[in-house]
């Protein structure tokens, strides 16, 4: 079954440092990989999607993440965190343009000042 | 282009109660998906409609339901609520199409939060 695993549930970084949150997925087929922000009281907003073409995947508010199948992750990425960055961060799969999306359990990103 | 609308925003119910939200997809998403997000268990996939018909399928109970208009706008219906069903739930769009032309990447409404008693 496909699946998608975060490692860490709360991340705390300082403002101006690097960010990086985790994200593993099961499969043995190429997948559709993506990455969701959620700010409180709001529904998921995609932050960038990888689907087979570049490995390095930039997406909106300065975040990357990179696709290594050898390593079956696709961590997701900013060089300096800002205090808007303070949110819940998912990691989500899909194995075609019509299967379900499986997200992660999340992983809630604070920025220390 | 209007993004995804959900209602109602919040609603109160109690046990044994049946409730029923609504979703209007973007204009032009064939598919809606229904997401419970709940602190516990994340955000858990319940099921997917396109083009009216259901395409997939999570594992809930059969008190939860739902159907797709042929306007593409989905309900979901939730019948003799417990508790535990309280949650936010979720719903997003997507074009829906196979093939390379749709990355199936989801666009997510702000969510109607269902509060038990």
């Amino acid at each position: 079954a496909q699946s998608v695993t975060q490692l860490g549930s709360h991340v705390s970084v300082s403002e101006g440092a690097l960010v990086l949150l985790r994200c593993n997925y099961s499969s043995s087929v190429p997948p559709y990989l993506f990455w969701y922000v959620q700010y409180p009281n709001q529904g998921l907003q995609l932050l960038l999607k990888y689907t087979s073409a570049a490995t390095l995947v930039k997406g909106i508010n300065g975040f990357e993440a990179e696709f290594k199948k050898s390593e079956t992750s696709f961590h997701l990425t900013k060089p300096s965190a800002h205090m808007s960055d303070a949110a819940e961060y998912f990691c989500a799969v899909s194995y075609s343009s019509a299967s379900k999306i499986i997200f992660g359990s999340g992983t809630r990103l604070s920025i220390r000042p | 282009k209007a993004g995804v609308t959900q209602t109602p925003r919040y609603l109160i119910k109690t046990r044994g109660q049946q409730v029923t939200l609504s979703c209007s997809p973007i204009s032009g998403h064939r598919s809606v998906s229904w997401y419970q997000q709940t602190p516990g268990q994340g955000l858990q996939f319940l099921f997917e409609y396109f083009s009216e018909t259901q395409r997939n399928k999570g594992n809930f109970p059969g008190r939860f339901s739902g159907r797709q208009f042929s306007n593409s706008r989905s309900e979901m219906n939730v019948s003799t609520l417990e508790l535990g069903d309280s949650a936010l739930y979720l719903c997003a769009s997507s074009l829906g199409g196979r093939g390379s032309s749709s990355t199936g990447e989801l666009f997510f409404g702000e969510g109607s939060r269902l509060t038990v008693l």
